[in-house]
Order: C-alpha cells, then sequence, then structure tokens
C-alpha cells in the first residue's frame, strides 16, 4: 500500500515560517495526483486546509500555502500563531483511485 | 448547509458485529461519494474504503479490504460502516468525509466520529 512520509514533528517561534513535507512516489504524487492538507486540533474532526495541492478553501487564512514538486509535497506556514499548534495530514491517492494519507505532524509552537 | 452526522459512541466485545452510519444533509446524497477513515487513538489518519450511493461502486484500501464492508441506502441518504467479527485492534474513532467532487478530490466535510471500543 502506498505510503505518504512525514516528519513526526516540527516546532517553531511564534511568527516564523515553518514547512511540513510528504514524501510519496511515483505511484501517488509523482504519478500527478493531487495533495490535500488538513489540520487537526485535539479531539476535533480533520478540517480542509489545502486542496489540490496549492488551494485554499474560504476561510483558511493566506498564512497556509502548498506546494509540490516531483514525488513530495509540502505545506508553508507563515506567520506561525499559537492557533496553529496541532496535527496536519497530508493526503493522496495511487494509481487504484485508493486515498492515502500522510503519517502526520504535529506543530507545535514554542 | 452540508452535514454529516454520524451514529454514537458503541461499546462491544471482541466476536460480535457491528454497524454504524453516516447520513447526509444539505445536498444530493447520491451525487458525491462517501469516504470513511480510521483513526486509532494517539495515531494518525487511516484511509478505509469509499463508497458511490448512486450505484454503489466501492473502494477498498488493500489494509481494510475483507475486514470490513462499505454500504450506503440512497432512499435514506446514509452510509455504513460494517464489521462481521470486531477484534480489539479495530478499537478506533472512524470519520466518515465527502470529497467536493470526484474519488480523487479531498475531504471538503467530515463527520463528528464515531467512537467504537472493542474490549471484553
Amino acid at each position: 500500500q502506498s505510503v505518504l512520509t512525514q516528519p513526526p514533528s516540527v516546532s517553531g517561534a511564534p511568527g516564523q515560517r515553518v514547512t511540513i513535507s510528504c514524501t510519496g512516489s511515483s505511484s501517488n504524487i509523482g504519478a500527478g495526483y493531487d495533495v490535500h492538507w488538513y489540520q487537526q486540533l485535539p479531539g476535533t474532526a480533520p478540517k480542509l486546509l489545502i486542496y489540490d495541492t496549492i488551494n485554499r478553501p474560504s476561510g483558511v487564512p493566506d498564512r497556509f500555502s502548498g506546494s509540490k514538486s516531483g514525488t513530495s509535497a509540502s505545506l508553508a506556514i507563515t506567520g506561525l500563531q499559537a492557533e496553529d499548534e496541532a496535527d496536519y495530514y497530508c493526503q493522496s491517492y495511487d494509481s487504484s483511485l485508493r486515498g492515502v494519507f500522510g503519517t502526520g505532524t504535529k506543530v507545535t509552537v514554542l | 448547509e452540508v452535514q454529516l452526522v454520524q451514529s454514537g459512541a458503541e461499546v462491544k466485545k471482541p466476536g460480535e458485529s457491528l454497524k454504524i452510519s453516516c447520513k447526509g444533509a444539505g445536498y444530493s446524497f447520491t451525487s458525491y461519494w462517501i469516504g470513511w477513515v480510521r483513526q486509532m487513538p494517539g495515531k494518525g489518519l487511516e484511509w478505509m474504503g469509499i463508497i458511490y450511493p448512486s450505484d454503489s461502486d466501492t473502494r477498498y484500501s488493500p489494509s481494510f479490504q475483507g475486514q470490513v464492508t462499505i454500504s450506503a441506502d440512497k432512499s435514506i441518504s446514509t452510509a455504513y460502516l460494517q464489521w462481521s467479527s470486531l477484534k480489539a485492534s479495530d478499537t478506533a474513532m472512524y470519520y466518515c468525509a465527502r470529497p467536493q467532487a470526484g474519488v480523487t478530490s479531498s475531504f471538503d466535510y467530515w463527520g463528528q466520529g464515531t467512537l467504537v471500543t472493542v474490549s471484553s
């Protein structure tokens, strides 16, 4: 089964920029499938943060941005705020059109 | 307003069967896929499978194929996730979620989650 690998944790001081990588393979991200990103606050359902690799849903601050290159994607958070402390997951699909989530990254605001 | 409302928490014993539900409201239920996502305690999200209620086209992750059954009743706008014989390792939070458009699009709406606890 496809696996998307993320760093277990990233941290930064308020106002700083942090990035979260999502490394896939030629059968998912590298095959051209879009990447989506979700934010999950403790005890709540995930919330869509970025869709189709680079797009923000209405209401998501422009501090969040997504990108993709080759078999990897990234989520950047600029101007880190205390409220951004959460778990973040990437998601894509493989050539059999089965979905796969990333391993998840905990963002800590120092 | 689009809503996905899931059934309540369940406590079951190993070997028992279970069917949890996800009722869609505020949109055309048969026009969108519905997916299921598992989150074991303290762990990450896992894509389990997805169903298109209009024709019951269903796709499973290899990890869940044969372990669960996904179904839908379009007459009552409800999707289901069921087990025939639960194991302790099925203890988890289960979310249903609706993709924005096609099967590979993002999950833009999520249910509140159903906590399943399997313990003897």
